[in-house]
């Protein structure tokens, strides 16, 4: 059982446009939501995170929108950038379990020129 | 300060080998875990620790033990590897906000 999803293996966007990433979960127990970024042959890179107390965090041209009652969370890009073209993992814990992670299966980015 | 390093980056292992994932991390955190990451399955929990002697299973525990006996070690061991263990292994400690990796065994077993 998939608790995290992300049900679009692949997302091509044009530099300077806005990327959405979009991540589903099932469980209601989790309460704290992150982004991590991964390029080839490279860990995870932590990108943002979002409490469930929240319902939108930005960094900079990163926003998490968290949507509990849909128990559903995007990550918006603006503007994209040939740099951002990574494989991106939603990921999900409780942090009342000794934060243990729950990923996603990745979205493949492509930011083209 | 090195964060999080893993070694070996590359290995490749007979069936019925044993061999130990070495990861080590100079952050002074207590909660390290392993992780494996297969093609189109994301990334899953093998083991993790919160602390210097304790350590708990996580989703995809079996064939593999782990030991903490410092704060800054958290080795996992194949005991009779299997092809079903080739993947791609990442160690992680935790921040403030989330989890710190290392890059990553890359690891083959035929």
């Amino acid at each position: 059982d998939q608790q995290v999803k992300q049900n679009s293996p692949s997302l091509s966007v044009q530099e300077g446009r806005i990327s959405i990433l979009n991540c589903d979960y099932t469980n209601s127990m989790f309460d704290y939501f992150l982004w991590y970024k991964k390029y080839p042959a490279e860990g995870p890179t932590f990108l943002i995170s979002i409490s469930s107390i929240k319902d939108k965090n930005e960094d900079g041209r990163f926003t998490v929108f968290l949507n509990k009652s849909a128990k559903h969370l995007s990550l918006h890009i603006v503007p994209s950038q040939p740099g951002d073209s990574a494989v991106y993992f939603c990921a999900a814990t409780d942090t009342g379990t000794a934060s243990k992670l729950t990923f996603g299966t990745g979205t493949r980015l492509q930011v083209t020129l | 300060n090195a964060g999080v390093t893993q070694t070996p980056k590359f290995q490749v292992l007979k069936t019925g080998q044993s061999m130990t994932l070495q990861c080590a991390q100079d952050m002074n955190h207590e909660y390290m875990s392993w992780y494996r990451q297969d093609p189109g399955m994301g990334l899953r929990l093998i083991h993790y620790s919160v602390g210097a002697g304790i350590t708990d299973q996580g989703e995809v525990p079996n064939g593999y033990n782990v030991s903490r006996s410092t704060t800054e070690d958290f080795p996992l061991r194949l005991l009779s590897a299997a092809p079903s263990q080739t993947s791609v292994y990442f160690c992680a400690s935790r921040t403030n906000y989330g989890y710190t990796f290392g890059s990553g065994t890359r690891l083959t077993v035929v």
